[in-house]
């Protein structure tokens, strides 16, 4: 079993509406939580970054974090055809230094 | 802030080659991560430089894998005798001292593909 679990995917929905995306893990260690986007021959660029259970927004993206169910979310509002991506989470743990990355969820926003 | 810069963005090789990548952080960002990435799947650690300290390196940096950072600013890594197994997307990142959980800032990769 794999450290983060992320549904691969593709996730297509029409211009306008709410992208949902999730990522679970298996280790408590994991204390940072960061969302990436990754577009086609692209290096990921960061999105989100949090390191509590809670929401945080930022304009069309909010970011949920439940450390008790070990449940991470992404929300896009508003989507976009230029949100069409993957997506990726990423954990840190307290202790650690390195990125442990989900495999990434292919997003399609269609116009 | 110039982002990180890897170059060549693309390297086709003969298996058997040698093959070397190199990495230029944020300036101002003592932590330099190298990762590797297969389609479909999510970036993998290989190791990771606190200034020109290599501090931790994955079990899937083989012997024929060697990463530098001579002067804390660059870094390179070498593939010795390549394999078909090897061809990827090589990722660099950087991230600054500071508390745990920095986030990290990533280059466009160098896609290595071995013939």
């Amino acid at each position: 079993q794999k450290e983060v679990e992320q549904d691969p995917g593709p996730l297509s929905v029409p211009e306008g509406a709410i992208v949902s995306l999730n990522c679970t893990y298996s280790n408590s260690a994991f204390q940072y939580f960061m969302w990436y986007r990754q577009y086609s021959r692209k290096g990921p660029e960061l999105l989100m970054y949090t390191y509590s259970s809670g929401n945080k927004e930022d304009g069309r993206f909010t970011a949920q974090v439940d450390k008790s169910s070990k449940y991470i979310s992404l929300f896009i509002r508003d989507s976009q055809p230029s949100d069409s991506a993957t997506y990726l989470c990423a954990l840190i743990q307290a202790a650690g230094n390195k990125l442990t990355f989900g495999g990434g969820t292919r997003v399609l926003v269609k116009p | 802030d110039t982002g990180v810069s890897q170059d060549p963005r693309h390297k086709i090789t003969k298996r058997g080659q040698n093959v070397t990548f190199r990495c230029d952080p944020i300036s101002e960002h003592n932590r330099l991560y190298w990762y590797r990435q297969t389609l479909g799947q999510g970036p993998e650690f290989l190791t990771y430089f606190q200034n020109e300290a290599q501090l931790e390196k994955s079990r899937l940096l083989s012997d024929r894998f060697s990463a530098e950072r001579p002067k804390g600013s660059f870094s390179t890594l070498e593939i010795q005798r390549t394999e078909q197994g090897d061809s990827a997307m090589y990722l660099c990142a950087s991230s600054k001292d500071g508390p745990k959980g920095s986030p990290l800032h990533f280059g466009n990769g160098t896609r290595l593909t071995v013939t």
